[in-house]
């Protein structure tokens, strides 16, 4: 168990451009999370994958923003035509589907900023 | 929609000493779960406690536990002989269970309070 792993751990990119994250969740994992969190605020819930099917998108997810995971096993998110709004950290998580509740294990985030 | 509140942006505590951190939720289901997850400065968010909505046994792992008062929508987190390793930002949130208790992680999160461990 090597974890769930993010890159870049950070971004800083101008407005306008496009930027892509990566997650990679913890292998036999079938179930991977996006969230964004602001300065000094909880995470909030993006989206989220059952093996390669994107099954929710919050209404935060604009169409600006895109999240794939093909295959099922690592995923990215885009944003493009960035917007300084968008600054945030981008958190990754995943989870193996059981009964009784899911437990979430969370990456160490990758923080955009947008200048 | 449900909403988590944490109404104690910051606390401070010695080491060796006990702290309590607050925690309100509403919702309308009537199964769910609860979380604490910890943030400490390197930014991974680690689970510290969990607590199922239909047992009315409070959780407890080792140094942490939980008063889970379901009528009152309250769940705050103990920690006892607090640790400098405990500092971090420790965060309230709510997964709401589907029927059967199969969940998805959706997570809903409070604001966070800031826990300072001084020596």
């Amino acid at each position: 168990d090597t974890g769930v792993s993010q890159n870049p751990r950070h971004k800083i990119t101008k407005r306008g451009q496009n930027v892509t994250f990566r997650c990679d969740p913890i292998s036999e994992h079938n179930r991977l999370y996006w969230y964004r969190q602001t300065l000094g605020q909880g995470p909030e819930f993006l989206t989220y994958f059952q093996n390669e099917a994107q099954l929710e998108k919050s209404r935060l997810l604009s169409d600006r923003f895109s999240a794939e995971r093909p295959k099922g096993s690592f995923s990215t998110l885009e944003i493009q035509r960035t917007e300084q709004g968008d600054s945030a950290m981008y958190l990754c998580a995943s989870s193996l589907t059981v009964l009784g509740g899911e437990k979430l294990f969370f990456g160490s985030g990758t923080q955009l900023s947008v200048l | 929609a449900q909403t988590v509140t944490q109404s104690q942006p910051e606390m401070s505590v010695q080491e060796a000493e006990t702290v309590t951190l607050s925690c309100t939720y509403d919702t309308s289901e009537s199964n769910y779960y609860l979380f604490w997850y910890k943030q400490p400065p390197s930014r991974q968010m680690i689970l510290v406690i969990r607590q199922e909505a239909y047992k009315q046994q409070n959780a407890t792992e080792n140094r942490f536990s939980v008063n889970f008062q379901k009528a009152a929508k309250s769940f705050s987190l103990k920690i006892s002989d607090s640790q400098l390793g405990d500092t971090a930002m420790y965060f309230c949130a709510f997964m709401n269970a589907n029927a059967g208790g199969t969940s998805y992680g959706k997570l809903t999160f409070g604001q966070g309070t800031i826990l300072t461990v001084h020596p």
